[in-house]
């Protein structure tokens, strides 16, 4: 299956709230409920960020958001911190005990 | 507190092979089914395979990929998760990780990776 479509890069200032895209198809983002997201920086592991479109593993700020509308997720991180950039990836299941990841957005505190 | 801790990455010839290790503490592991997700240098996340819990038949997934090449095995009684990766390509060079599978396929926990470099 092809990777879920990310903008490369967003950028916002501190304070600000930003909003990252992710989309995919009829056959994985828009038939699960079942989007993910992640947050990387650089040479780490990623860090799940939100589960199941909206839910946020204990410990994530609610500072961290997710939403769902056809076959566009969407990631929104409001009052923008230093710390919060990254890059960020999306994951969704596509069928068939199968999963796929968007080729990653570069998110920058300016 | 849950950890994974890869081991066994390196530098090998093309058309080799390679068995990548996964050993997990703090949780349980045999309720849980456990992932490998790659990142070649400078690029995204690559999910590549994913086997189930005996309890649900520790059926496994593979990438397009890797499918016929790569093969996921666990060990309950050990709590490692293995990779054994054969007719190593290339496009194989990656950091690999292993993550556990959580809620609504997520990948709620990961290890710190292991980095596999295919050359000559």
């Amino acid at each position: 299956q092809s990777a879920l479509t990310q903008p490369a890069s967003v950028s916002g200032s501190p304070g600000q709230s930003i909003t990252i895209s992710c989309t995919g198809t009829s056959s994985d983002v828009g038939s699960y409920n079942l989007v993910s997201w992640y947050r990387q920086h650089p040479g780490k592991a990623p860090k799940l960020m939100i589960y199941e479109v909206t839910k946020r593993p204990s410990g994530v700020s609610n500072r961290f958001s997710g939403s769902k509308s056809g076959n566009t997720a969407s990631l929104t991180i409001s009052g923008l911190q230093a710390e919060d950039e990254a890059d960020y990836y999306c994951c969704s299941y596509a069928g068939s005990s199968t999963v796929v990841f968007g080729g990653g957005t570069k998110l920058t505190v300016l | 507190e849950v950890q994974l801790v890869e081991s066994g990455g390196g530098l090998v010839q093309p058309g080799r092979s390679l068995r990548l290790s996964c050993t997990t503490s703090g949780f349980t592991f045999g309720d849980y089914a456990m992932s490998w997700v790659r990142q070649a240098p400078g690029k995204g996340l690559e999910w590549v395979s994913f086997i189930r819990s005996k309890t649900y038949g520790g059926t496994r997934e593979y990438a397009a990929s890797v499918k016929g090449r790569f093969t996921i095995s666990r060990d309950d009684s050990k709590r490692i998760a293995y990779l054994q990766m054969n007719s190593l390509k290339t496009e194989d060079t990656s950091v690999y990780y292993c993550s556990r599978v959580g809620s609504g396929w997520s990948h709620d926990y990961w290890g710190q990776g292991t980095l596999v470099t295919v050359s000559s």
